[in-house]
């Protein structure tokens, strides 16, 4: 069975600071990593996905992520934090062999930006 | 339409009474999928629809829930003799294609309160 898991359900860092949401995943096969976020009150809207090639993926209003296979990671992060990237963040993954309905997302991370 | 569209966004009802959810997916998207979130926690997959092929019903919690779609349109989620444990968001989500790379576009939910 395919699982994530964000180990933190809150983040606070400062505005201009270095931001990062962690994820790690359990999956069969190759994963395809997918992060998205949740403003207050509004839908989740799609941030970036790791499928293939380079580990490194730039999504979004700034943020990239890290895929690293050995450590079965797929960390978000974004160089300057800004107060409007206060949000709910969830990681979700599928495999390769999965069907293509069930993706697996983890129980969110808060990221609260303070000024 | 421009995204997913839900409706209602809110839904009060009492306990034991049936209620139906509706979603309206992006034009073209030929994959619609339900998953509930509870409050606090992640997203718990309901059902997935691609196409014409049958649905993936493994997600749906009892018999009373069901769900249909017409062809690659509106779907419907039902849910008979509500209960309370049933309180949550239900989203509706579409995706282009077949493969596991597509990203999910989520509607803004319908929030129901059974009493």
């Amino acid at each position: 069975a395919q699982s994530v898991a964000q180990p933190e359900d809150q983040v606070n860092v400062a505005e201009g600071n270095p931001l990062t949401v962690k994820c790690t995943y359990s999956v069969s096969g190759n994963p395809y990593l997918f992060w998205y976020v949740q403003y207050p009150n509004r839908g989740l809207q799609f941030l970036l996905k790791y499928i293939t090639g380079d580990n490194l993926v730039k999504g979004s209003y700034g943020f990239e992520a890290e895929f690293n296979k050995s450590q079965t990671s797929f960390h978000l992060k974004k160089p300057s934090a800004l107060v409007s990237d206060s949000a709910l963040y969830f990681c979700a993954v599928r495999g390769i062999n999965t069907n293509a309905g069930k993706s697996t997302f983890g129980d969110g991370t808060t990221l609260t930006v303070k000024p | 339409g421009a995204g997913v569209s839900q409706s209602p966004s809110n839904k009060v009802t009492e306990k034991g009474k049936d209620v139906e959810l509706r979603c309206d997916p992006i034009s073209g998207h030929t994959a619609l999928y339900w998953y509930r979130q509870r409050l606090g926690q992640g997203l718990e997959f309901l059902i997935y629809f691609q196409g014409n092929s049958a649905p993936d019903k493994s997600g749906l919690p009892s018999d009373r829930f069901s769900a249909e779609r017409t062809g690659e349109s509106v779907s419907t989620l039902t849910i008979q003799r509500t209960q309370q444990e049933d309180s949550a968001v239900y989203l509706c989500a579409s995706s282009y294609g077949l493969a596991n790379t597509g990203e999910l576009f989520f509607g803004e939910g319908s929030r129901l309160t059974v009493l």
